[in-house]
């Protein structure tokens, strides 16, 4: 067990929907990243927050956007969706930035998009 | 797109034989290497990181080793076991705090 909390695990929602996936990271940790995972593109990063200020940007489609709130907790949310945004969503947190910190991963949310 | 990439997308080892998983990665301004080890339904689970002020590190039964001449890493398990099984990721860190996965490499353990 990482010690990162995601939910939900799983997920069926009708396209043109919106969902929000929930992070708790590690105790102590004060970055967050979030990561799609699908079939064909493997781990793509989408964003990631520090201390709730918003630090890097990945390949994140408009539709989607994330915020850190002050209790460290972060949410990912997928607005008007498409088939194509089925996929497995992972959250992950380190203590700090830069090098050297360790990035530990959630089990995921499985989002399918029917 | 950015991307690291891997030379090979599977591997199959005879259990107790030493595994080397390679990684090609294509920004020279990584700073920080990273190796992951994804088993079915799971998350990403680290195993070992390298800075890029070395070339060597060793863990238990893991090696990582790193060469910016030609920009490659490779992950080593001495005497794998069944348990190694699994999806393995290279990732680098580059522009501040933006880790980049490759595709992965699944590690097949012959009985």
């Amino acid at each position: 067990d990482s010690g990162v909390t995601q939910t939900p695990k799983h997920l069926i929602t009708a396209t043109g929907q919106r969902v929000t996936l929930r992070c708790s990271p590690r105790s102590g940790d004060l970055s967050v990243y979030w990561y799609q995972q699908s079939l064909d593109q493997g781990l793509q990063f989408l964003i990631q927050y520090y201390n709730g200020e918003e630090r890097a940007k990945g390949n994140i489609l408009e539709r989607f956007s994330a915020q850190q709130f002050p209790d460290l907790h972060s949410e990912l949310n997928l607005s008007s969706l498409e088939l194509g945004d089925s996929a497995l969503y992972f959250c992950a947190s380190s203590k700090g930035q830069g090098t050297g910190n360790t990035i530990y991963f959630g089990e995921g949310s499985w989002l399918t998009v029917v | 797109g950015e991307s690291v990439g891997l030379h090979l997308p599977t591997l199959s080892v005879q259990e107790g034989d030493n595994s080397i998983i390679n990684c090609a990665y294509s920004n020279s301004a990584s700073d920080y290497f990273i190796w992951y080890k994804q088993e079915s339904g799971k998350g990403p689970q680290f195993i070992i990181d390298i800075r890029s002020n070395m070339d060597k590190r060793q863990g238990q039964r893991v090696t990582v080793l790193l060469n910016k001449t030609v920009k490659h890493l490779s992950l080593q398990i001495a005497a794998t076991q069944p348990g190694d099984s699994a999806v393995y990721f290279c990732a680098e860190r580059f522009q501040y705090d933006k880790i980049i996965f490759g595709k992965g490499t699944r590690l097949h353990i012959l009985p």
